[in-house]
């Protein structure tokens, strides 16, 4: 069974703190998504990662896939309040078929 | 980006009845559609793979003869949950698959929550 973990599971921080997200993975894939959704929404892709060991930015946003495409993580500098929500990683399974993770559910307080 | 839209995006429904939910394609066609399952506070679990014009493939503990779904044309799939009970409310959400330049990219549509009395 392909096995997304992500932590933490909850993270709640003070506006301007920087945190990282951790997605693991004992399966290797051809590439990963991060999402983020908002309560009683769709998730919405914040970017894909292919290559192992690549490293995306996104203003204040900065994806890494591990060089094995086993692990990806997602880092956020200074927080802001519009940050909230939950982060999903999803793995490619093969033809764009996604297994996503467990998420982690962000609070950023003003 | 592109849009997908589901409908309704609430419903109320009697223990017993069935329920049907749509996954329109907007402004592209999609011949790959996906269904996904949310409960409260958790992750979205892959349910079955809608494709246009065949049957529809189911993971692994999805009951095929209680959702059925059906992939009509290459810009809508629908879901529907038949003979419901309490335990299907969930938050149902359907993706699209759409060629990009950068690859197959799948677009969420905004979800709908089902509640059953």
């Amino acid at each position: 069974t392909q096995l997304l973990e992500q932590s933490p599971q909850f993270l709640s921080i003070q506006e301007g703190e920087n945190l990282t997200v951790y997605c693991n993975s004992s399966s290797v894939f051809s590439s990963l998504q991060w999402y983020r959704q908002e309560p009683g929404e769709g998730p919405v892709l914040l970017v894909t990662v292919v290559t192992g060991g690549e490293v995306k930015k996104l203003k204040r946003l900065t994806f890494q896939f591990g060089d094995a495409r086993k692990d990806s993580s997602l880092h956020i500098t200074a927080a802001q309040p519009g940050d909230t929500g939950l982060y999903l990683c999803a793995g490619d399974r093969g033809a764009n078929n996604l297994f996503f993770g467990t998420g982690t559910r962000l609070t950023v307080i003003p | 980006g592109a849009v997908v839209s589901q409908h309704p995006s609430r419903v109320i429904c009697k223990s017993g009845t069935s329920v049907k939910i749509e996954c329109r394609s907007l402004d592209f066609q999609a011949t790959t559609m996906f269904w996904y399952r949310q409960f409260p506070k958790k992750s979205l679990m892959l349910m079955a793979t809608s494709n246009e014009g065949s049957k529809a493939t189911y993971e692994q503990g999805v009951e095929k003869d209680k959702f059925l779904i059906n992939h009509a044309s290459l810009t809508l799939s629908t879901l529907t949950v038949t003979s419901a009970h309490p335990e299907d409310s969930s938050f149902y959400i359907c993706s699209a698959r759409a060629a990009t330049s950068g690859g197959a990219v799948q677009y969420f549509g905004p979800g709908t929550r089902l509640t059953v009395t």
